[in-house]
């Protein structure tokens, strides 16, 4: 069965630091990739997609993700957080070729200290 | 409307009761899912469906779940004789098609069942 492995459950950063959040799944054919975000109090929200093409997305609000094959994963990263950046984020893989099955990691949850 | 609206937004319940969570996706999307998210879990798939294709019911967690679309359009989650592990925030996204598109997540149903 597909799985996606979020590798942190709670990430305590002070505003200007770095962030890279991993994310790994398990299925070995042609995948799109996602990464959604939830503020609190909101709904999950698209941050960024990977379906094909270059493997170096960008998304909303200044983040980026990998999408490094040969190791399964799909790390999101930002140079430099902000205090508004303070939400879950969720990796999530589906299936290349029309498949349906979407599968999330359980979330890494991010504070962000001003 | 403009995104996927979810109702009601929260649910108390005795346990016990039976309870329906409605989800209107986004007109004209063909494909819909159902997951729960529960603390520390991550999303959990549920159910999903597509145009007027048999549903995929393999993430129901037990016979008390049930689900059904009319229409195409609206669907209800039903959960009978409701108990107190059933307790999470039922979410309902929709997708304009099977393929390489993103899914739009609603704000969710908070069940909490004393």
């Amino acid at each position: 069965a597909q799985s996606v492995s979020q590798h942190n459950h709670h990430v305590i950063l002070s505003e200007a630091a770095s962030l890279e959040l991993g994310c790994n799944y398990s299925y070995g054919g042609t995948v799109n990739l996602f990464w959604y975000v939830q503020y609190p109090g909101q709904h999950l929200q698209l941050l960024l997609k990977y379906f094909s093409g270059d493997p170096l997305v960008k998304g909303i609000k200044g983040f980026e993700a990998e999408f490094i094959k040969s190791k399964f994963s799909f790390n999101l990263r930002k140079p430099s957080v902000q205090w508004s950046d303070t939400a879950e984020y969720f990796c999530a893989v589906k299936r290349g070729a029309g498949s349906y099955q979407l599968t999330f990691g359980k979330g890494t949850k991010l504070s962000v200290i001003p | 409307g403009a995104g996927v609206s979810q109702s009601p937004s929260n649910k108390v319940t005795e346990k016990g009761k039976d309870v329906e969570l409605r989800c209107d996706p986004i007109s004209g999307h063909t494909a819909l899912y159902w997951y729960r998210q529960s603390l520390g879990q991550g999303l959990e798939f549920l159910i999903y469906f597509q145009g007027n294709s048999a549903p995929d019911k393999s993430g129901l967690p037990s016979d008390r779940f049930s689900a059904e679309r009319t229409g195409g359009s609206v669907s209800t989650l039903t959960i009978q004789r409701t108990q107190q592990e059933d307790s999470a925030v039922y979410l309902c996204a929709s997708t304009l098609n099977q393929g390489d598109t993103e899914a739009f997540f609603g704000q969710g149903t908070r069940l909490t069942v004393v």
